[in-house]
């Protein structure tokens, strides 16, 4: 299986404030990575695929790089609304695998 | 809009059955293949299975291969998942998602539906 290992566990940071999450494969995954933002109560929301791909819907303020092992998603201009936890997932090959989370907290 | 809403999770003893629905609105279900996805109290996402729209194509996870079926009634808008020979590291919080048309990112998550196996 594709391990998916991401960075930092946890971060805090204020509106305003840009962030950067890492997420590296444990095999070439082409480009084949989505990033998820999950908060509670809601369903999680697809915002970026195919490594840099915004999802319809998602802010300019995101980013996503990468391909093949290492990839980043960076927040520009932190807004109240993007405090939630981010999870990357590989679709190249089954059984797709997730990354473990990533919590961005308020500080 | 797109809806999925998950249904018919609960408490079940280890070994007992349980069987999962995902009733899909606001897009053409019969187009899109779908998935199952859990996550465990305090643990990541876990990707269960996968079924292709027409039902020709489908994939388990190894931790649940010959135990759980994924299935989908076309005409009803609905995706299942039965369960059988419960252990207690399956509970979780269980989720449908669609996959998208082009690839296998999953572009619309329900909210999920809790399943506790303990005695």
């Amino acid at each position: 299986d594709v391990q998916m290992t991401q960075s930092p566990s946890y971060l805090a940071a204020s509106p305003g404030e840009s962030v950067s999450i890492s997420c590296k494969a444990s095999k070439s995954i082409s480009n084949n990575l989505a990033w998820y933002q999950e908060k509670p109560g809601k369903a999680n929301k697809l915002l970026i695929h195919s490594g840099s791909t915004l999802q319809s819907g998602t802010p300019s303020r995101f980013s996503g790089s990468g391909s093949g092992t290492d990839f980043t998603l960076t927040i520009r201009s932190l807004e109240f609304e993007d405090f939630a936890v981010y999870y990357c997932q590989q679709y190249n090959e089954y059984p797709y695998t997730f990354g473990a989370g990533t919590k961005l907290e308020l500080k | 809009e797109v809806q999925l809403v998950e249904s018919g999770g609960g408490l079940v003893q280890p070994g007992r059955s349980l069987k999962l629905s995902c009733v899909a609105s606001g897009f053409t279900f019969s187009n899109y293949g779908m998935n199952w996805i859990r996550q465990a109290p305090g643990k990541g996402l876990e990707w269960v299975a996968y079924i292709s729209s027409g039902s020709s194509y489908i994939y388990y996870a190894e931790t649940v291969k010959g135990r759980f079926t994924i299935s989908r009634d076309n005409a009803k808008n609905t995706l299942y998942l039965q369960m059988t020979s419960l252990r207690s590291e399956d509970t979780a919080l269980y989720y449908c998602a669609r996959r998208s048309r082009r690839f296998s990112f999953f572009d619309y998550w329900g909210q999920g539906v809790m399943v506790t196996v303990s005695s």
